[in-house]
C-alpha cells in the first residue's frame, strides 16, 4: 500500500462545475496535509494546507479532513479552465517527513 | 516572495559523470530538500538538511551525495550518472510554522532541472 495514494485521472469537469479530488494515506501518526498545484512543465506551489479534522475554506478551495478514515480532500468550486493542473497531496508524517502521491490530473473544459 | 534558484532548467550529461545541481534560498529558511518527480511515481524525496553542514537522508538517496556549506545553498551530486537518474529534480526550501505540537512546512519550489543522462 502506498503512503499517500490519489487517482491518476484525468478528472475531467466542466467549467463552473465543482471539482473533487481525494487523497487517502496510510499513517494514522500524520500530522499535517498539503495541496499543491503543479501546471504542466513547472514546479508544484502550495495552494491548500489543513491539519485540523473539517473544512477549511480559502477562496474557491475547500480542503476537508477526516482522521478517522485517513481522507483529505480539495473541492474547487466554480472550476475554471486555469484551474487545469496536476494536484498532488503530501502527508506530513511524525518524523517531519513530507510524503507526496502522485498527482491528480484535473481537466476542466469550457 | 520567496525565491528558490535551481542553476540550470535543462541539463545533459553522460553515463559516468559526475553532476552538481545547484540550488540557493533567498529567504534564509532553515530546511531544504532534494526531490526527483518522475511520470507514474511522483515526487520522492532524496536529501533533506535542516541546518549548515547537515544532511538527512530521504527515501532515495542511493548514488546521490548532497553538501550544505551555507544556509542558503544546497547541492545536489550525482557521484557516477546513469541512464536511471534521468529525471526532473527539484530543490525547496521551507519555513516551519509552529502550532503547539503541530508544525507545518510550507515548501517553496525551484522551477526544477530536468537532467537527462545518456
Amino acid at each position: 500500500q502506498k503512503e499517500v495514494e490519489q487517482n491518476s485521472g484525468p478528472l475531467s469537469v466542466p467549467e463552473g462545475a465543482i471539482a473533487s479530488l481525494n487523497c487517502t494515506y496510510s499513517d494514522r501518526g500524520s500530522q499535517s496535509f498539503f495541496w499543491y498545484r503543479q501546471y504542466s512543465g513547472k514546479s508544484p506551489e502550495l495552494i491548500m494546507f489543513i491539519y485540523s479534522n473539517g473544512d477549511k475554506e480559502d477562496g474557491r478551495f475547500t480542503a476537508q479532513l477526516n482522521k478517522a478514515s485517513q481522507y483529505v480532500s480539495l473541492l474547487i468550486r466554480d472550476s475554471q479552465p486555469s484551474d487545469s493542473a496536476t494536484y498532488l497531496c503530501a502527508v506530513m508524517q511524525l518524523a517531519d517527513k513530507l510524503i507526496f502521491g502522485t498527482g491528480t490530473r484535473l481537466q476542466v473544459f469550457p | 516572495d520567496v525565491k528558490v534558484t535551481q542553476s540550470s532548467r535543462y541539463l545533459v550529461k553522460r553515463t559516468g559523470e559526475k553532476v552538481f545541481l545547484e540550488c540557493v534560498q533567498d529567504m534564509d529558511h532553515e530546511n531544504m530538500f532534494w526531490y526527483r518527480q518522475d511520470p507514474g511515481l511522483g515526487l520522492r524525496l532524496i536529501y533533506f538538511s535542516y541546518d549548515v553542514k547537515m544532511k538527512e537522508k530521504g527515501d532515495i538517496p542511493e548514488g546521490y551525495s548532497v553538501s550544505r556549506e551555507k544556509k542558503e545553498r544546497f547541492s545536489l551530486i550525482l557521484e557516477s550518472a546513469s541512464t536511471n537518474q534521468t529525471s526532473m529534480y527539484l530543490c525547496a526550501s521551507s519555513s516551519m510554522v509552529g502550532t503547539g505540537t503541530t508544525t507545518n512546512e510550507k515548501l517553496f519550489f525551484g522551477s526544477g532541472t530536468q537532467l537527462s543522462v545518456l
